[in-house]
């Protein structure tokens, strides 16, 4: 199956702070999307892109699909974006099965 | 609109045991899966369902049982608990895109945390 790595495992941050977090995958894919869990555990989705460029507020994500990978930017940190960032993507030869990186864990500070 | 609901949030069983994890959508979604998170090892998916009266495997599908009769239901059964399933476990739905692939955006539902003594 795919396989998806990302980088870096951990990054401290003091608030507004830019990042950059990649999320690396072995094949072509049909299905790219990041995930922000919050410190209570709860998943939420941030963005479904296959490929090109979106954005939302202080985030924008950006998939490269022809060179396999994506890029999350947080602008202006805040101390709400501490969590763990997940990419998951699905290929077409598995196309209903979801594959997780381990994550990025974000801890932003005053 | 409750979106994906999980119940119970927390459960801790003895080794041996059998339970029933519910998991139910209002969102009318076709796909729905179910993963366990354990640390540092990011989320893997168990099984999942492209509709009713179809399951198939995923990645960890030993020791657990689904079924799906209804859109909105996908319950995750443990046949016989076993210490290494102690994690943490996620519920997800979407629609189906193109082609029938569940290349839609995934919603979680909150997870139930369980512990097998």
């Amino acid at each position: 199956g795919i396989q998806v790595e990302q980088s870096p495992p951990d990054l401290i941050l003091q608030e507004g702070a830019n990042s950059t977090l990649r999320c690396n995958f072995s094949d072509s894919v049909n299905n790219l999307q990041w995930f922000h869990q919050n410190p209570w555990g709860q998943l939420i989705n941030l963005f479904y892109i296959p490929s090109g460029t979106k954005q939302n507020g202080r985030l924008s994500a950006t998939t490269v699909a022809t060179e396999r990978y994506s890029l999350l930017y947080i602008s202006s940190s805040q101390t709400t974006d501490s969590g763990v960032y997940f990419c998951a993507a699905t290929n077409t030869g598995t196309a209903s099965k979801l594959t997780f990186g381990t994550g990025t864990r974000l801890q932003v500070t005053l | 609109n409750a979106g994906v609901t999980q119940t119970p949030k927390f459960q801790v069983l003895k080794t041996g045991q059998s339970m029933t994890l519910q998991c139910a959508q209002d969102m009318n979604h076709e796909y729905m899966s179910w993963y366990r998170q354990d640390p540092g090892m990011g989320l893997r998916l168990i099984h999942y369902s492209v509709g009713a009266g179809i399951t198939d495997q995923g990645e960890v599908p030993n020791g657990y049982n689904v079924s799906r009769s209804t859109t909105e239901d996908f319950p995750l059964r443990l046949l016989s608990a076993a210490p290494s399933q102690t994690s943490v476990y996620f519920c997800a739905s979407s629609s189906l895109g193109r082609g029938g692939y569940s290349n839609q955006p995934q919603h979680f539902g909150d997870g139930t945390r369980l512990s097998i003594l």
